[in-house]
């Protein structure tokens, strides 16, 4: 099945210690994003690649970062994780246009 | 004025009932709209997308009303396993890659 794959599922980490989150998908999608989303909050939507060219949002910090190295595989790098960057990173693709986002399971990122 | 807004609940019914949920949003130059559903500590789903003319999937119809920047969804016979979060989303108007999120309606169904 055709699907959207994050990893790891939950990540723990401690406070400054660089962590790197996974995103592949088999939808051969052009655009990959990357949100963030805190408990009773909407998605926050980090960035977005549209094939290889890179979207920041103007309100991400810049302790946040992102690759995509090929269609299929978008990192999420997070240098150095503060207690307020707990929180469920969801991983997204669609094809171009106004279409439908399709979701991964998401990862849980502790900071202790 | 936020971008999409929608009443939070959260909105505790019976099984078997109807219940509605009501989203706005600002920009008339949307064209997309959608509803998703989102399980708790879980990824958004698509539940369905949102056209002029209303569109029905089995218990659930929306229907979007641009004249009045105005999207809904109906759930008849509501299941147990219809309890979570549905969020209102509307493409972007500036950028049609990006999507605008409410922050969802919470529906609880109870036995």
């Amino acid at each position: 099945d055709a699907m959207v794959i994050q990893n790891p599922r939950y990540q723990v980490t401690q406070f400054g210690k660089p962590v790197t989150l996974s995103c592949s998908q088999t939808l051969n999608h052009n655009v990959m994003y990357w949100y963030q989303q805190k408990s009773s909050q909407a998605p926050k939507l980090l960035f977005h690649y549209y094939d290889k060219d890179f979207n920041n949002e103007a309100d991400t910090p810049d302790n946040f970062q992102s690759r995509r190295p090929n269609t299929s595989f978008c990192f999420l790098d997070i240098r150095s994780p503060g207690l307020g960057d707990a929180a469920m990173y969801l991983c997204a693709t669609s094809r171009a246009g106004p279409d439908t986002q399709y979701f991964g399971p998401g990862t849980r990122l502790t900071v202790l | 004025r936020k971008e999409v807004e929608q009443d939070p609940g959260p909105f505790n019914v019976p099984e078997g009932a109807t219940v509605a949920f009501n989203c706005t949003y600002s920009n008339s130059a949307s064209q997309s709209f959608f509803w998703y559903r989102q399980d708790c500590r879980k990824e958004p789903k698509l539940l369905m997308s949102v056209y002029s003319s209303g569109n029905e999937d089995g218990r659930f119809t929306a229907q979007l009303n641009r004249a009045s920047q105005y999207i809904s969804l109906l759930i008849r016979d509501s299941k147990l396993s219809d309890s979570a979060t549905y969020l209102c989303v509307v493409n972007n108007a500036g950028n049609n890659r990006k999507l605008i999120w409410g922050l969802g309606t919470s529906l609880a169904v109870n036995p």
